[in-house]
């Protein structure tokens, strides 16, 4: 998966917790994706980030998510007060950001599972 | 309103044989296209991706065909392998950078 990291790997909360999903991305890659996959669903979009930056945070839930890319370490995800229906898959992709040959591969890490009891 | 579709859930392909593994999309704004393989428990693969001005592209036993006019494009391996068994995702960007993803193909490669 071409060195995207994150983790941990499973993750169990009870409800009303806090979770925090935490990724670094490929070296060099500026751009960083979150995605969640619910069981027998594709990888939805939830946020895209560059270094300080939310480009594009259109595919997150507006209350209890947020996401953040310091300038410095990981990019984190955090969920507030988790409910049973955030238990999911959550992945983590990055990117060059720069067309080559006008595409712009995203590499995905192993994802986070998240189970809320 | 799914914007990216792969209408076959699962697809058993015979080892040596062709897989084909199809994908329609309905936004036109889309101008590259990606297929990632996903084991279980892990995250997706990148395989192979195509520009929107190209109709074709390969890269070892796989080959990844565009149809612009009929918004299709599809991922041929050949010949397939047992370690080819795994769920296939079809995705597709645009200018804004986000992916966006079909349903996946449960592939399965019978020895």
């Amino acid at each position: 998966n071409a060195g995207v990291m994150q983790n941990p790997r499973h993750l169990v909360r009870r409800r009303g917790q806090e979770a925090r999903l935490r990724c670094s991305p490929v070296k060099g890659h500026s751009h960083v994706y979150w995605y969640r996959q619910l069981p027998e669903e594709g990888l939805k979009f939830m946020v895209y980030l560059q270094k300080e930056n939310i480009i594009d945070e259109s595919g997150m839930p507006k209350e209890r998510f947020s996401a953040e890319f310091p300038k410095e370490g990981p990019s984190i995800l955090r969920i507030q007060q988790v409910v049973r229906g955030d238990s999911a898959a959550y992945f983590c992709a990055s990117s060059p950001g720069r067309r080559t040959g006008l595409t712009d591969t995203q590499y995905f890490g192993p994802g986070t599972r998240l189970t809320v009891l | 309103d799914q914007q990216v579709k792969q209408n076959s859930p699962s697809l058993s392909v015979q080892e040596g044989r062709i897989s084909i593994l199809n994908c329609d999309y309905t936004n036109s704004m889309f101008d590259y296209f990606l297929w990632y393989k996903k084991y279980p428990a892990e995250g997706p693969t990148f395989l192979i991706s195509i520009s929107s001005i190209k109709d074709k592209n390969e890269d070892g036993r796989f080959t990844v065909f565009l149809n612009k006019s009929a918004k299709h494009l599809s991922l041929h391996i050949v010949p397939s392998q047992p370690g080819d068994s795994a769920v296939y995702f079809c995705a597709a960007g645009g200018s804004n950078y986000k992916l966006t993803f079909g349903k996946g193909t449960l592939l399965t490669v019978n020895p």
